[in-house]
């Protein structure tokens, strides 16, 4: 079936250190979605990649979409507290089909 | 009020009630879905619905029921609580063409 799944499931850093989180596909994809969830709230839409190769970037965030369109990652430079949240990939098919996410902690 | 509510935000209910968790969005979006969120597991696909009167499964399914008479509406129901449908259970919706999901509050359910 079509999966995602996404790495590490955990990641703690001291703020201004870097972050990356990698989401994987078992087929590949059409487009891919990034969605950050802060403690407590619901999960908000970042970014879409649909080109294979694509690389976008949000101020400090880097997202890239792979060649064969079967993976993708986000890349958060030198972090800062409001960073905090857990980040999830989403595949998209007709169904859209969440990572596991990676839940970032940031110290101070 | 305009976007996407779910209701209501907290329940908690007993072993083998029947409990409907409510989603209405105000933009006419043809999808809707309902997820369900787990330490763990992320955000796992119960039900979505391409339009009104269409619904399909997702990856959990067993359990609830869905339906969507109308665009705006797209409740979930479990029919006969267990404890292992405790958890956060997420509304979320978006156009036809594959663009960003809007997602509801989220509903946190206790089944005791």
């Amino acid at each position: 079936g079509q999966q995602v799944m996404q790495i590490p499931q955990y990641q703690h850093v001291q703020e201004g250190e870097d972050f990356t989180t990698y989401c994987n596909s078992s087929t590949t994809l059409s487009n891919i979605q990034w969605y950050k969830q802060r403690p407590g709230g619901h999960p908000v839409f970042l970014i879409q990649l649909v080109k294979s190769g694509e690389v976008k970037k949000q101020k400090r965030l880097t997202f890239q979409f792979g060649e064969a369109k079967k993976n993708s990652s986000l890349h958060i430079t030198a972090t800062q507290t409001t960073d905090v949240g857990t980040y999830f990939c989403a595949g998209h098919w007709a169904k859209m089909r969440f990572g596991a996410g990676t839940r970032l902690t940031v110290k101070p | 009020d305009a976007g996407i509510t779910q209701s209501p935000r907290y329940k908690i209910t007993e072993t083998g009630r029947q409990v409907t968790l409510m989603c209405h969005q105000t933009w006419s979006h043809s999808y809707m879905f309902w997820y369900r969120q787990d330490l763990g597991h992320g955000l796992r696909l119960i039900y979505y619905s391409a339009a009104a009167d269409i619904t399909d499964k997702g990856e959990v399914p067993d359990g609830y029921v869905v339906s969507r008479s109308k665009t705006e509406n797209f409740p979930l129901t479990l029919e006969s609580a267990t404890r292992s449908q405790t958890s956060v259970y997420f509304c979320a919706s978006r156009t036809d063409g594959g663009t960003e999901a809007f997602f509801g509050q989220g509903t946190r359910l206790t089944v005791v």
